[in-house]
């Protein structure tokens, strides 16, 4: 089944202590994004990655890192964690870049505390 | 400052009738426009998308209408079923300029579908 998984599903943790959300995908997609969904803001791109080792800044990059060692797999790193950083991020991939419609990963719910 | 705007964040709809969703965009270099459905405790769903060179272009029962002049895109979905319950997010990209990689969205309409 083609998805995209992410983990974990679920989060809370204390300011200052570094975390990886891991995401995944398994249709041999080249383009791969990072966004968080916040009350009344919608949707911002945090990083995406146009392909392996090619990585960019999407509209919120402050506190986040990537990377993109193979094609399968983008983590987002956050440093030194901090209560605003609290949200509900998904990770998406597509076939070549933003403009091709993405597939989603469920979800994973942040909290800092 | 907002490049996508939604300006309704909710909307309510008899089954059966047309819901019609709107989106403005204020930059130019825009040339793709999405739209994605997003239920509670899932990710957003690739709905429909539509390239400037278009006017329109149809899925079954969803449309989207550009006009490029305006700036405005619009989401018909006929006929309107509760299934269609959703938040809906209308996103837009460029294809050239090195930032095919960037998707701004909008902050999403929900949509209500009374039966």
């Amino acid at each position: 089944e083609a998805q995209v998984t992410q983990n974990p599903r679920y989060l809370i943790t204390v300011t200052g202590k570094k975390l990886t959300v891991t995401c995944s995908q398994n249709m041999n997609h080249e383009y791969m994004s990072w966004y968080r969904q916040d009350p009344g803001l919608g949707l911002r791109q945090i990083y995406y990655s146009m392909n392996v080792e090619v990585t960019d800044k999407g509209d919120v990059p402050e506190g986040y890192k990537v990377s993109r060692k193979e094609k399968r797999n983008f983590p987002l790193i956050l440093e030194s964690p901090s209560p605003n950083q609290t949200s509900l991020y998904f990770c998406a991939s597509s076939l070549s870049w933003a403009g091709v419609g993405q597939y989603f990963g469920p979800g994973t719910r942040l909290t800092v505390t | 400052d907002q490049q996508v705007k939604q300006n309704s964040p909710s909307l309510s709809v008899q089954e059966g009738r047309i819901s019609i969703l709107n989106c403005d965009y204020t930059n130019s270099m825009f040339d793709y426009f999405l739209w994605y459905k997003k239920y509670p405790a899932e990710g957003p769903t690739f709905l429909i998308s539509i390239s400037s060179i278009k006017d329109k272009n149809e899925d079954g029962r969803f449309t989207v209408f550009l006009n490029k002049s305006a700036k405005h895109l619009s989401l018909h979905i006929v006929p309107s079923q509760p299934g269609d319950s959703a938040v809906y997010f209308c996103a837009a990209s460029r294809s050239v300029g090195g930032s095919q990689g960037n998707l701004i969205f909008g902050k999403g309409t929900k949509l209500s579908v009374k039966p």
